[in-house]
């Protein structure tokens, strides 16, 4: 079945700083990866996804990129904010597969002021 | 996206008893999942919530201890049953609103003394 291994596990960054998180997939069928992110005390919340057919897609500050050949993808953060700070997981999924999203083990990431 | 309610938020429970969360959704929805996340960790789904027939349940999951409910197609419940320390975990319920994304909702806090 599907492994997703996910780096680095905790990221400081100063605030305007970049942050990148990458995570590779194995099953060449996944075709969806979504990232959430989970502050404390909260549910993860939906932050921004691609599909198989895109390579790169951006929202304000955030980007995601995917590279089906090597069967990695990766968040991007740019001009980071204190706000930004929270626990990230990368998911991958087969679309139309009942739903099944497996996760990486996360990333703290943290941006000190 | 959808607003998904859970209750409880959080309960202390004795170990040997029963705990069952409650999933409220504000729109109809086909497919709803149950997830665990315990303390530090990533996410596991622990079954998918089927309307009108029995859960289909994920590997190392069954249903005399995860009993599920779905009643119709904005509610679910998820039972831990017969708690034990190691059941200490966020419960969180999600919703696939058709177009293959995951959402979340603020997860129950369960802790087993």
């Amino acid at each position: 079945g599907e492994n997703v291994e996910q780096h680095p596990s905790t990221l400081s960054v100063q605030e305007g700083d970049s942050a990148v998180i990458k995570c590779t997939y194995s099953d060449s069928a996944s075709n969806y990866f979504p990232w959430y992110k989970q502050e404390l005390g909260k549910g993860p919340q939906l932050i921004i996804d691609i599909r198989s057919n895109v390579g790169e897609k951006k929202d304000q500050r955030i980007a995601v990129t995917l590279n089906k050949t090597a069967k990695h993808f990766s968040l991007h953060i740019t001009e980071t904010q204190p706000e930004d700070s929270a626990v990230y997981f990368c998911a991958a999924s087969i679309r139309g597969s009942q739903g099944n999203l497996i996760f990486g083990k996360g990333t703290k990431l943290s941006v000190k002021p | 996206s959808a607003v998904i309610s859970q209750k409880p938020s959080r309960d202390i429970c004795q170990r040997g008893t029963s705990l069952t969360i409650q999933c409220q959704v504000d729109s109809q929805v086909t497919m709803m999942f149950w997830y665990r996340q315990q303390p530090g960790q990533s996410l596991t789904l622990i079954a998918t919530a089927n309307q009108g027939s029995e859960a289909t349940y994920e590997s190392g999951f069954v249903i005399d201890k995860f009993p599920i409910s779905r009643p119709n197609l904005t509610f679910s419940t998820l039972t831990v049953s017969n708690l034990s320390p190691e059941d200490s975990s966020i419960y969180l319920c999600s919703v696939d609103l058709g177009a293959g994304e995951q959402y979340f909702g603020p997860g129950t806090r369960l802790t087993v003394t």
